[in-house]
């Protein structure tokens, strides 16, 4: 399969506390994209690290690449509870036939 | 707001009926997508139209059939679904085609019951 993975599947903290998600592929990649989603909601773009970088940061979210394990980590410090939702991590394929392949998803509850 | 506007967010339409999905972006991107989202499964990628010509059509049923009149519009045309088609169906645009890998902006879904 070339679908990504993501794990946790679930993942459930207290408010301020951090929360880690990874992801892992099996295909070389061109760039990782990690996406947040609201219950029923469309997807909301996070934040997009290359194949040639090891990490990102933007505001309280931090994003790490390793390509050599295949494996990319989101981490949300002092997370809220606006941060429940979903993340997915989405990555394009290197080669000539680039595609957009998703993961599964980790379900986040952030509890007040 | 991501600038991509889905209409109508709710639909629920029998296995005989014919309906529309319709996703509109002001983004002034090129590419628009249609994605189907069920439980428990990755993100299926659907149809993908760059500069208003189809690109990728992902051996999707012919019962679902995608239009894309201008770089602005992509509609959705249902008939005779079946209760498995049942699942949040999600447009998204990109400034450039899937190839480049920019990031892709999504509309609200619509979420379809087939009854």
């Amino acid at each position: 399969s070339q679908q990504g993975e993501e794990d946790p599947q679930a993942l459930s903290i207290q408010e301020g506390e951090n929360a880690t998600m990874n992801c892992s592929y099996k295909t070389s990649i061109n760039n990782l994209q990690w996406y947040r989603q609201n219950s029923g909601r469309g997807l909301v773009h996070l934040i997009l690290i290359r194949s040639n970088e090891r990490e990102k940061h933007s505001g309280r979210l931090r994003v790490t690449l390793d390509t050599s394990k295949k494996s990319s980590s989101l981490l949300i410090t002092a997370s809220r509870a606006a941060d429940t939702a979903s993340y997915f991590c989405a990555m394009i394929n290197a080669g000539n036939n680039r595609k957009l392949i998703w993961g599964l998803g980790t379900s986040l509850a952030v509890n007040p | 707001e991501t600038g991509v506007t889905q209409t109508p967010r709710h639909l629920v339409m029998g296995m005989t009926n014919k309906k529309s999905l319709k996703c509109e972006q002001h983004l002034g991107h090129n590419a628009m997508y249609w994605y189907k989202q069920s439980a428990k499964k990755p993100l299926e990628l659907m149809f993908v139209y760059s500069l208003e010509e189809r690109v990728e059509n992902n051996s999707v049923p012919s019962r679902f059939s995608p239009e894309c009149p201008n770089s602005s519009h992509l509609f959705l045309h249902l008939h005779t679904l079946q209760p498995e088609d049942s699942a949040l169906y999600l447009c998204a645009s990109s400034q450039e085609g899937p190839a480049i890998g920019t990031e892709a902006f999504f509309g609200q879904g619509t979420r379809l019951t087939v009854v």
